[in-house]
């Protein structure tokens, strides 16, 4: 167990709906990052927040955002969903802002039907 | 843009072989992380190198960083089927991760 929590586990929905992925960190980390896994490919680096405030960006679609929380918990948002964007999502953190090592949440398996 | 490749994409050994994983990129790295992802789980860290030629341990696992940190490599010795998974590097410069395409291995008892 990481100490990184995500939910839901998984979520089933159709396209063009919008839905909402929660994540909360390691108590003490100030650092949430995303990413996306699909089947055939790798870890895409979506967006980092660091203590409330955009940090980094990805590969991130201009219909996905995220924020993270004055309590450090981080939210994700997909909206106008495609097929395509059936996937794992991952969220991970760190203590700092600095790109240390980061601990996973167990991720949220997206079904777009 | 930054790329960081992983060669092989996949990797089948018997139990008791050696694995290796190579990780390159496109550009010189601050740092470099492994991780590794089990089937079905979440990645987890393994290990950090930072500095130009680093060798680290960690029993069977010995990891490089190559001289001009642009390249990396993960090496198993006498693979056991607890090693099977997904291997990712993750190199860092500025202000980003950029994963590797990853290394599945898969350990035939």
């Amino acid at each position: 167990d990481s100490g990184v929590t995500q939910t839901p586990k998984h979520l089933i929905t159709a396209t063009g709906q919008r839905v909402t992925l929660r994540c909360s960190p390691r108590s003490g980390d100030l650092s949430v990052y995303w990413y996306q896994q699909s089947l055939d490919q790798g870890l895409q680096f979506l967006i980092q927040y660091y203590n409330g405030e955009e940090r980094a960006k990805g590969n991130i679609l201009e219909r996905f955002s995220a924020q993270q929380f004055p309590d450090l918990h981080s939210e994700l948002n997909l909206s106008s969903l495609e097929l395509g964007d059936s996937a794992l999502y991952f969220c991970a953190s760190s203590v700092a802002g600095g790109l240390l090592r980061q601990f996973f949440g167990p991720g949220t398996r997206l079904t777009v039907l | 843009g930054q790329q960081v490749m992983q060669i092989p994409q996949y990797q089948h050994v018997q139990e008791g072989e050696d694995f290796t994983t190579y990780c390159n990129s496109s550009t010189t790295l601050s740092n470099i992380q492994w991780y590794k992802q089990r089937p079905g789980g979440h990645p987890v860290f393994l290990i950090q190198l930072v500095k130009s030629g680093e060798v680290k341990k960690q029993k069977r696992l010995t990891f490089q960083f190559g001289e001009a940190k642009k390249n990396s490599s993960l090496h198993i010795t006498a693979t056991q089927t607890t090693d099977v998974g997904t291997y990712f590097c993750a190199g860092v410069t500025g202000n980003q991760f950029y994963f590797g395409t990853g290394t599945s291995l898969t350990v035939i008892p």
